[in-house]
Protein backbone atom coordinates (compact mmCIF):
# COMPACT_ATOMS: atom_id res chain seq x y z
CA UNK A 1 0.00 0.00 0.00
CA UNK A 2 0.46 3.38 -0.40
CA UNK A 3 1.76 5.10 3.30
CA UNK A 4 4.51 8.48 4.15
CA UNK A 5 5.37 8.57 7.73
CA UNK A 6 6.37 12.37 9.25
CA UNK A 7 6.25 13.57 12.44
CA UNK A 8 3.39 14.72 14.41
CA UNK A 9 4.71 17.60 16.18
CA UNK A 10 7.90 20.10 16.25
CA UNK A 11 9.26 22.59 18.23
CA UNK A 12 11.81 25.14 17.66
CA UNK A 13 13.36 28.30 18.79
CA UNK A 14 13.63 31.52 16.45
CA UNK A 15 16.89 31.63 14.76
CA UNK A 16 17.48 28.11 14.71
CA UNK A 17 17.65 25.33 12.11
CA UNK A 18 14.81 22.31 11.98
CA UNK A 19 14.88 19.42 9.71
CA UNK A 20 11.69 17.93 9.16
CA UNK A 21 11.98 14.14 8.15
CA UNK A 22 9.74 12.38 5.88
CA UNK A 23 9.55 8.07 4.57
CA UNK A 24 7.08 7.37 2.20
CA UNK A 25 6.58 3.49 0.93
CA UNK A 26 4.84 3.62 -2.34
CA UNK A 27 4.34 1.26 -5.72
CA UNK A 28 6.41 4.14 -7.66
CA UNK A 29 7.78 7.39 -7.32
CA UNK A 30 6.84 10.02 -9.58
CA UNK A 31 8.35 13.27 -7.29
CA UNK A 32 7.83 14.59 -3.96
CA UNK A 33 6.39 17.77 -2.43
CA UNK A 34 6.82 19.91 0.56
CA UNK A 35 3.87 22.30 1.48
CA UNK A 36 3.13 24.88 4.04
CA UNK A 37 -0.07 25.33 5.45
CA UNK A 38 -0.76 27.72 8.41
CA UNK A 39 -4.05 27.74 10.16
CA UNK A 40 -7.01 28.75 8.68
CA UNK A 41 -5.70 28.69 5.13
CA UNK A 42 -4.58 26.36 2.36
CA UNK A 43 -1.19 24.85 1.26
CA UNK A 44 1.47 26.90 -0.57
CA UNK A 45 4.00 25.05 -2.13
CA UNK A 46 7.53 25.03 -0.78
CA UNK A 47 9.68 22.58 -2.96
CA UNK A 48 9.57 19.63 -5.16
CA UNK A 49 12.16 16.38 -5.55
CA UNK A 50 12.19 14.24 -8.32
CA UNK A 51 15.68 13.16 -8.29
CA UNK A 52 18.39 12.37 -5.47
CA UNK A 53 19.80 15.43 -3.53
CA UNK A 54 19.75 18.85 -2.33
CA UNK A 55 17.53 21.57 -3.89
CA UNK A 56 17.88 24.69 -1.78
CA UNK A 57 15.27 27.69 -1.99
CA UNK A 58 16.21 30.35 0.41
CA UNK A 59 15.87 29.73 3.77
CA UNK A 60 13.89 26.24 2.89
CA UNK A 61 16.09 23.34 1.49
CA UNK A 62 14.31 19.76 0.20
CA UNK A 63 16.40 16.77 0.13
CA UNK A 64 15.63 13.03 -1.47
CA UNK A 65 16.89 9.99 -1.79
CA UNK A 66 14.85 7.78 -3.51
CA UNK A 67 16.35 4.52 -2.19
CA UNK A 68 15.62 4.76 1.17
CA UNK A 69 12.44 6.47 0.72
CA UNK A 70 13.55 9.11 2.45
CA UNK A 71 13.15 13.06 2.19
CA UNK A 72 13.40 16.18 4.49
CA UNK A 73 12.96 19.78 4.59
CA UNK A 74 15.39 21.87 6.01
CA UNK A 75 14.33 25.35 7.78
CA UNK A 76 16.88 27.50 8.08
CA UNK A 77 16.70 31.01 10.30
CA UNK A 78 13.66 30.02 11.68
CA UNK A 79 11.46 32.98 12.02
CA UNK A 80 7.67 33.06 13.92
CA UNK A 81 6.00 33.01 10.94
CA UNK A 82 7.27 29.86 9.90
CA UNK A 83 4.87 28.33 12.66
CA UNK A 84 2.89 26.04 10.68
CA UNK A 85 2.36 23.00 9.48
CA UNK A 86 4.47 21.00 6.62
CA UNK A 87 2.49 18.53 4.78
CA UNK A 88 5.15 15.85 2.81
CA UNK A 89 3.39 14.50 -0.38
CA UNK A 90 4.55 11.91 -3.23
CA UNK A 91 2.92 12.00 -6.30
CA UNK A 92 1.12 8.52 -6.97
CA UNK A 93 2.48 6.88 -10.28
CA UNK A 94 -0.70 5.94 -11.30
CA UNK A 95 -2.90 6.59 -13.61
CA UNK A 96 -0.37 7.85 -16.28
CA UNK A 97 -0.82 11.57 -17.18
CA UNK A 98 -1.53 14.72 -15.55
CA UNK A 99 -4.37 12.86 -13.81
CA UNK A 100 -1.86 11.60 -10.93
CA UNK A 101 -2.89 12.47 -7.67
CA UNK A 102 -0.78 13.38 -4.72
CA UNK A 103 -1.00 10.69 -1.78
CA UNK A 104 -0.35 13.07 1.42
CA UNK A 105 1.16 12.87 4.72
CA UNK A 106 -0.66 13.95 7.97
CA UNK A 107 1.78 16.83 7.94
CA UNK A 108 4.52 18.07 11.08
CA UNK A 109 3.04 20.88 13.14
CA UNK A 110 6.12 22.88 13.41
CA UNK A 111 5.83 25.67 16.69
CA UNK A 112 8.77 28.44 16.57
CA UNK A 113 9.38 29.88 20.29
CA UNK A 114 11.13 33.24 20.81
CA UNK B 1 3.03 32.24 -12.15
CA UNK B 2 0.08 28.77 -11.70
CA UNK B 3 -2.29 30.96 -9.97
CA UNK B 4 -5.38 29.21 -8.50
CA UNK B 5 -8.65 31.37 -7.95
CA UNK B 6 -11.26 30.28 -5.52
CA UNK B 7 -14.35 31.77 -4.78
CA UNK B 8 -16.55 32.46 -2.52
CA UNK B 9 -13.59 32.23 0.47
CA UNK B 10 -16.39 31.96 2.75
CA UNK B 11 -20.16 31.35 2.80
CA UNK B 12 -22.56 31.05 5.22
CA UNK B 13 -25.85 28.37 4.39
CA UNK B 14 -28.92 27.35 5.86
CA UNK B 15 -29.20 23.22 5.96
CA UNK B 16 -31.71 21.78 3.01
CA UNK B 17 -29.91 24.92 0.72
CA UNK B 18 -27.06 24.37 -2.30
CA UNK B 19 -24.02 25.97 -2.35
CA UNK B 20 -21.36 26.48 -5.41
CA UNK B 21 -17.69 26.53 -5.15
CA UNK B 22 -15.89 28.33 -8.25
CA UNK B 23 -12.09 27.27 -8.73
CA UNK B 24 -10.04 28.87 -11.82
CA UNK B 25 -6.96 28.51 -13.26
CA UNK B 26 -5.56 32.12 -14.03
CA UNK B 27 -2.83 32.30 -15.82
CA UNK B 28 -2.31 28.49 -17.21
CA UNK B 29 -4.58 25.72 -18.67
CA UNK B 30 -5.91 22.94 -16.25
CA UNK B 31 -7.17 20.02 -17.55
CA UNK B 32 -7.21 18.33 -14.26
CA UNK B 33 -8.37 19.72 -11.05
CA UNK B 34 -8.18 18.07 -7.47
CA UNK B 35 -10.95 19.12 -4.87
CA UNK B 36 -10.19 18.69 -1.25
CA UNK B 37 -12.13 18.59 2.71
CA UNK B 38 -10.50 19.36 5.40
CA UNK B 39 -11.66 19.42 8.77
CA UNK B 40 -10.27 21.11 12.06
CA UNK B 41 -7.20 20.07 12.93
CA UNK B 42 -7.20 17.08 10.32
CA UNK B 43 -5.30 16.35 7.30
CA UNK B 44 -6.32 17.21 3.56
CA UNK B 45 -8.72 14.62 1.76
CA UNK B 46 -8.92 14.24 -1.75
CA UNK B 47 -12.74 14.02 -2.73
CA UNK B 48 -13.04 13.67 -6.35
CA UNK B 49 -10.68 14.29 -9.42
CA UNK B 50 -12.11 16.68 -11.71
CA UNK B 51 -11.17 16.71 -15.86
CA UNK B 52 -11.86 19.12 -18.07
CA UNK B 53 -14.70 17.30 -20.57
CA UNK B 54 -15.49 14.16 -18.11
CA UNK B 55 -17.09 12.89 -15.49
CA UNK B 56 -15.43 13.66 -12.23
CA UNK B 57 -13.50 10.46 -11.02
CA UNK B 58 -14.66 10.54 -6.80
CA UNK B 59 -12.75 8.96 -3.94
CA UNK B 60 -14.07 6.13 -1.79
CA UNK B 61 -16.90 7.48 0.39
CA UNK B 62 -17.92 10.64 -1.25
CA UNK B 63 -20.97 11.36 -2.80
CA UNK B 64 -21.34 12.29 -6.51
CA UNK B 65 -24.76 13.10 -6.12
CA UNK B 66 -24.34 15.05 -3.21
CA UNK B 67 -21.32 16.91 -4.54
CA UNK B 68 -21.58 17.68 -7.96
CA UNK B 69 -18.86 18.64 -10.12
CA UNK B 70 -18.41 20.15 -13.42
CA UNK B 71 -15.41 21.04 -15.35
CA UNK B 72 -16.60 22.68 -18.35
CA UNK B 73 -13.68 24.55 -19.19
CA UNK B 74 -9.47 23.99 -19.37
CA UNK B 75 -9.83 27.07 -16.64
CA UNK B 76 -12.91 26.31 -14.61
CA UNK B 77 -14.17 24.15 -12.26
CA UNK B 78 -16.91 24.00 -9.76
CA UNK B 79 -18.34 22.13 -6.98
CA UNK B 80 -21.67 22.26 -5.65
CA UNK B 81 -22.72 20.78 -2.42
CA UNK B 82 -26.20 20.22 -2.53
CA UNK B 83 -28.99 19.87 -0.04
CA UNK B 84 -26.20 20.72 2.73
CA UNK B 85 -26.38 19.84 6.36
CA UNK B 86 -24.19 21.06 9.22
CA UNK B 87 -21.91 17.65 8.77
CA UNK B 88 -21.01 19.49 5.24
CA UNK B 89 -19.56 22.23 7.15
CA UNK B 90 -15.67 22.26 6.40
CA UNK B 91 -12.91 23.79 4.58
CA UNK B 92 -13.05 22.97 0.84
CA UNK B 93 -10.08 23.31 -1.16
CA UNK B 94 -9.04 23.09 -5.17
CA UNK B 95 -6.09 22.81 -6.13
CA UNK B 96 -4.37 22.20 -10.08
CA UNK B 97 -1.44 21.98 -11.51
CA UNK B 98 -0.79 22.89 -15.17
CA UNK B 99 1.91 20.60 -17.28
CA UNK B 100 2.73 17.50 -16.61
CA UNK B 101 5.25 17.09 -13.49
CA UNK B 102 4.54 20.54 -12.42
CA UNK B 103 3.16 21.07 -8.55
CA UNK B 104 0.12 21.38 -7.66
CA UNK B 105 -1.18 24.92 -6.65
CA UNK B 106 -3.89 25.28 -4.24
CA UNK B 107 -6.89 27.74 -4.55
CA UNK B 108 -6.99 30.12 -1.05
CA UNK B 109 -10.12 27.54 0.14
CA UNK B 110 -13.87 27.82 0.74
CA UNK B 111 -15.02 28.11 4.59
CA UNK B 112 -18.01 26.61 3.92
CA UNK B 113 -20.72 26.73 7.46
CA UNK B 114 -24.08 24.85 7.42
CA UNK B 115 -26.66 26.22 9.77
Amino acid sequence: GQNIDQPTEMTATEGAIVQINCTYQTSGFNGLFWYQQHAGEAPTFLSYNVLDGLEEKGRFSSFLSRSKGYSYLLLKELQMKDSASYLCAVRDPLPAGNNRKLIWGLGTSLAVNP
Amino acid sequence: GAVVSQHPSRVICKSGTSVKIECRSLDFQATTMFWYRQFPKQSLMLMATSNEGSKATYEQGVEKDKFLINHASLTLSTLTVTSAHPEDSSFYICSASGKIGSPLHFGNGTRLTVT
